[in-house]
């Protein structure tokens, strides 16, 4: 069984503070993608990593692919409130189907 | 992009009775795929949706449960059968166009917030 494991669960930081978001496996994954999520909604894609090691800068948001593609962060520089959302990481299954398998989520609150 | 909608976007059901939630595409689409999610917690795999045949089921969920229609290729149906309090939770529908294998993007409707009492 495939497993994604996100840390932390729950963050609550000020304004301006920066912070980094783990997802972690000990499975492999053919590319992982981080979504947003906000309150009422669907999730919506942020960033697609598909070469281990790559890194990706989507404005303040940093993401990287680890080297072994089982891991993957997110950092946020001066996180601003429209920031909070519940941050998912998801890895592509492989195989015939391009099942995604969803982390544990990260919710994250930005204080004004 | 793809535009998704869901109806009804909330409900309050009794246990024992089911309900059916609709997906709707604004355009064709090769994969429709159904998740459940508590509230600030991760979403769940239940099933792809297969068009012209019957679903795929992930480990722990089953037809008679969670009988899924797909007609064609922008509209698809969930329904959560003989409900209990423990099927209160968020359903979701997602499409994927169709494109590279390990970069296609999956579009989320909002969302069906489903109470059981």
């Amino acid at each position: 069984t495939q497993l994604l494991e996100q840390s932390p669960q729950f963050l609550s930081i000020q304004e301006g503070e920066n912070l980094t978001v783990y997802c972690n496996s000990s499975s492999v994954f053919s590319s992982l993608q981080w979504y947003r999520q906000e309150p009422g909604e669907g999730p919506v894609l942020l960033v697609t990593v598909v070469t281990g090691g790559e890194v990706k800068k989507l404005k303040r948001l940093t993401f990287q692919f680890g080297d072994a593609r089982k891991d993957s962060s997110l950092h946020i520089t001066a996180a601003q409130p429209g920031d909070t959302g519940l941050y998912l990481c998801a890895g592509l299954a492989g195989g015939a189907t391009n099942k995604l398998i969803f982390g544990t989520g990260t919710l994250l609150a930005v204080q004004p | 992009s793809a535009v998704i909608s869901q109806k009804p976007s909330r409900d309050i059901c009794q246990r024992g009775t089911s309900l059916t939630i609709q997906c709707q595409v604004d355009s064709q689409v090769t994969m429709m795929f159904w998740y459940r999610q508590q509230p600030g917690q991760s979403l769940t795999l239940i099933a792809t949706a297969n068009q012209g045949s019957e679903a795929t089921y992930e480990s722990g969920f089953v037809i008679d449960k969670f009988p899924i229609s797909r007609p064609n290729l922008t509209f698809s149906t969930l329904t959560v059968s003989n409900m209990s309090p423990e099927d209160s939770s968020i359903y979701l529908c997602s499409v994927e166009r169709g494109g590279h294998k390990y970069t296609d993007t999956q579009y989320f409707g909002p969302g069906t917030r489903l109470t059981v009492l």
